[in-house]
């Protein structure tokens, strides 16, 4: 099953708070994906990364940062200055390129900001 | 702009109805559509994409681009079939981004 991990399940956060969520895979993919998932408004993209040491904004880009130092690894980090952070986030990856579309995902991780 | 719309929250039938669960892209070119299915406590997975043709669990999706639609379709539902479904579009150009339609949660009743 998978192949994608992700890390904690659940987190809770102080408002003010930085947080970090952790991705990681072994599938060899180039492509990763920051997703957010909130009820009635399906997945929408934070960020992603088609290559190592290279991201692009998604749709709602604001609050969040990530790195992509390493293949299998594309960290998110949920700052205080996302003004509505509480959602279920998923991680997800893509061979990328000529290999197809088709992207494989993560458990989530479920943030709530206390 | 690239847009997917999946227009009912929720469909219920009951178990051995026929269920269809619709989907709208705007787009100009020529799309890859998907299908993604979130069983209780599972993660997001693929269930079709149209460039395969493939009937898997009994669902069929078939492109129409003359509608722009890609809507789901199994002649008998189950069950196991309850679940949340997203339509997602990928086009040529936005380096593999999948756009996803707003989600349809399937209540197959018994």
């Amino acid at each position: 099953d998978g192949g994608i991990t992700q890390s904690p399940k659940y987190l809770f956060r102080k408002e003010g708070q930085n947080v970090t969520l952790s991705c990681e895979q072994n599938l060899n993919h180039d492509a990763m994906y920051w997703y957010r998932q909130d009820p009635g408004q399906g997945l929408r993209l934070i960020y992603y990364s088609q290559i190592v040491n290279d991201f692009q904004k998604g749709d709602i880009a604001e609050g969040y940062s990530v790195s992509r130092e390493k293949k299998e690894s594309f960290p998110l980090t949920v700052t205080s200055a996302q003004k509505n952070p509480t959602a279920f986030y998923l991680c997800a990856s893509s061979m990328g390129g000529a290999g197809g579309n088709e992207q494989f995902f993560g458990p989530g991780t479920r943030l709530t900001v206390l | 702009a690239q847009r997917v719309t999946q227009p009912e929250k929720l469909l219920s039938v009951f178990k051995g109805a026929p269920v269809e669960l619709k989907c709208n892209y705007s787009y100009s070119g020529s799309p890859e559509l998907f299908w993604y299915v979130q069983y209780s406590r599972q993660r997001l997975q693929l269930l079709l994409r149209h460039i395969s043709r493939e009937s898997i669990k009994g669902f069929t999706a078939d492109l129409n681009k003359g509608e722009t639609s890609f809507h789901l379709k199994k002649p008998f539902a189950q069950e196991e079939d309850s679940a949340m479904y997203y339509c997602a579009l990928s086009y040529s150009g936005n380096t593999g981004k999948l756009i996803f339609g707003q989600g349809t949660t399937l209540q197959v009743k018994p």
